[in-house]
């Protein structure tokens, strides 16, 4: 069955940096876009980034761009989210989720559990 | 950016009755719209894709409508186990943003 397990969340001051990681399992992974969406305390979703299946294409949302970065390891079915330079309104649960198909055109049908991050002094 | 709004943001109802949420979005997307059920401290789960289409294995009393701007949500039947927020997404281009959702409880 299709499973994203991210990691890597925790407890970072203002300005540091720290490294999301998703692995995935049950399908096959080096065939779909993932994307990473958090969700700040008691606040609604907000889409962050994209990777394509092969890593030749990236988006992000104007929030994070210049600050965060998303890429893969197709060998290790894993996708990361790079966060440097970290704010306040950083803090989130983060998760990655699939794409059905295509890059940024269809719906996100698998999604992880999250990681939390707080960045806090 | 397009942005997405959703009413209620919460409401009560007992066993059985039907729910609507709606969802607007600032633009014309067509039909480029989802809705996802969140429970307590759970990630997201896809329900319908496309505005009405219902993803497999989701129960028949939910259902989604409408194409453009306006798009609806209905639970038929309010279940126990549809306590939970539930969010609109738009996927007409970048960035996909997603309604501030309807928390949904039981009277």
């Amino acid at each position: 069955q299709v499973q994203l397990v991210e990691s890597g969340g925790g407890v970072v001051q203002p300005g540091r940096s720290l490294r999301l990681s998703c692995a995935a399992s049950g399908f096959t992974f080096s065939t779909y876009s993932m994307h990473w969406v958090r969700q700040a305390p008691g606040k609604g979703l907000e889409w962050v980034a994209v990777i394509s299946y092969d890593g030749s294409d990236k988006y992000y949302a104007d929030s994070v761009k210049g600050r965060f970065t998303i890429f893969r390891d197709n060998s290790k079915n894993t996708v990361y989210l790079q966060m440097n330079s970290l704010r306040a309104e950083d803090t989130a649960v983060y998760y990655c989720a699939r794409e059905v198909g295509g890059l940024a055109n269809s719906p996100f049908d698998y999604w992880g559990q999250g990681t939390l991050v707080i960045v806090s002094s | 950016d397009i942005q997405m709004t959703q009413s209620p943001s919460s409401l009560s109802a007992s066993v059985g009755d039907r729910v609507t949420i709606t969802c607007q979005a600032s633009q014309d997307i067509s039909h480029y719209l989802n809705w996802y059920q969140q429970k307590p401290g759970k990630a997201p789960k896809l329900l319908i894709s496309d505005a009405s289409h219902l993803e497999t294995g989701v129960p028949s009393r939910f259902s989604g409508s409408g194409s453009g701007t306006d798009f609806t949500f209905t639970i038929s039947s309010l279940q126990p186990e549809d306590i939970a927020t539930y969010s609109c997404q738009h996927f007409d281009h970048l960035p996909f943003t997603f309604g501030p959702g309807t928390k949904v409880d039981i009277k």
